[in-house]
């Protein structure tokens, strides 16, 4: 099984500031055939289902501000906030998608400073 | 607008059974994957099970295997996941997911089980 791993556990950060939160796969999730890494990130806040943020490591999904970017290939992983705002206080998870079982990062939760 | 809601949860002891289901609306149900993740409390997320768009192809967690089934009827929009033989480490709020392939865009809004004496 790949294992996700991401660090830090918990992070807090000045409104306004930027926050990276970072993710490693125990293998390569880049599939040659593709040109494509595997992987995603999602947002959870306390009481809703998780939504996703980026996919493909760098693709953001409709309607998620701008502010949020992903970066990274083959094992090495960041979801970036430029600007931190009251409303992205939760806690985001990185996913692998590139085979089964798919897997995800323990999580790490963002906070206000 | 796309939509999956989550339903079947309740409290069960230990060794009974429950099967979930997700009705789904505002896309093309029998064209899409379709995954089932559950989130013990305070916990991460867990992926449980994947069936493919047609249900030709079926994955499971180590943790599941052989306890759960996942399944769809595509006439009636509809996922599902039979739980048997149920443990209290099963406790947990489950949600299905819709593919794209790949990420999961759309989540239900979870339906939480309680395993308990």
């Amino acid at each position: 099984d790949i294992v996700m791993t991401q660090s830090p556990d918990s992070l807090a950060v000045s409104l306004g500031e930027r926050a990276s939160i970072n993710c490693k796969s125990s293998q390569s999730i880049f599939h040659n055939t593709y040109d494509k890494d595997y992987l995603g990130w999602y947002q959870q806040k306390p009481g809703q289902p998780p939504r996703v943020l980026i996919y493909w490591a760098s693709t953001r999904e409709s309607g998620v501000p701008d502010r949020f970017s992903g970066s990274g290939s083959g094992t090495d992983f960041t979801l970036t906030i430029s600007s931190l705002q009251a409303e992205d206080v939760a806690v985001y998870y990185c996913q692998q998608y590139y085979s089964f079982p798919y897997t995800f990062g323990q999580g790490t939760r963002l906070e206000i400073k | 607008q796309v939509q999956l809601v989550d339903s079947g949860g309740g409290v069960v002891q230990p060794g009974e059974s429950l099967r979930l289901s997700c009705a789904a609306s505002g896309f093309t149900f029998s064209h899409y994957g379709m995954h089932w993740v559950r989130q013990a409390p305070g916990k991460g997320l867990e992926w449980l099970a994947f069936i493919r768009f047609d249900g030709s192809d079926k994955q499971y967690a180590d943790s599941v295997k052989g306890r759960f089934t996942i399944s769809r009827d595509n006439s009636k929009n509809t996922l599902y996941l039979q739980m048997n033989s149920l443990r209290t480490a099963d406790t947990a709020v489950y949600y299905c997911a819709k593919t794209t392939p790949g990420h999961f865009d759309t989540w239900g809004q979870g339906s939480l089980v309680t395993v308990s004496s």
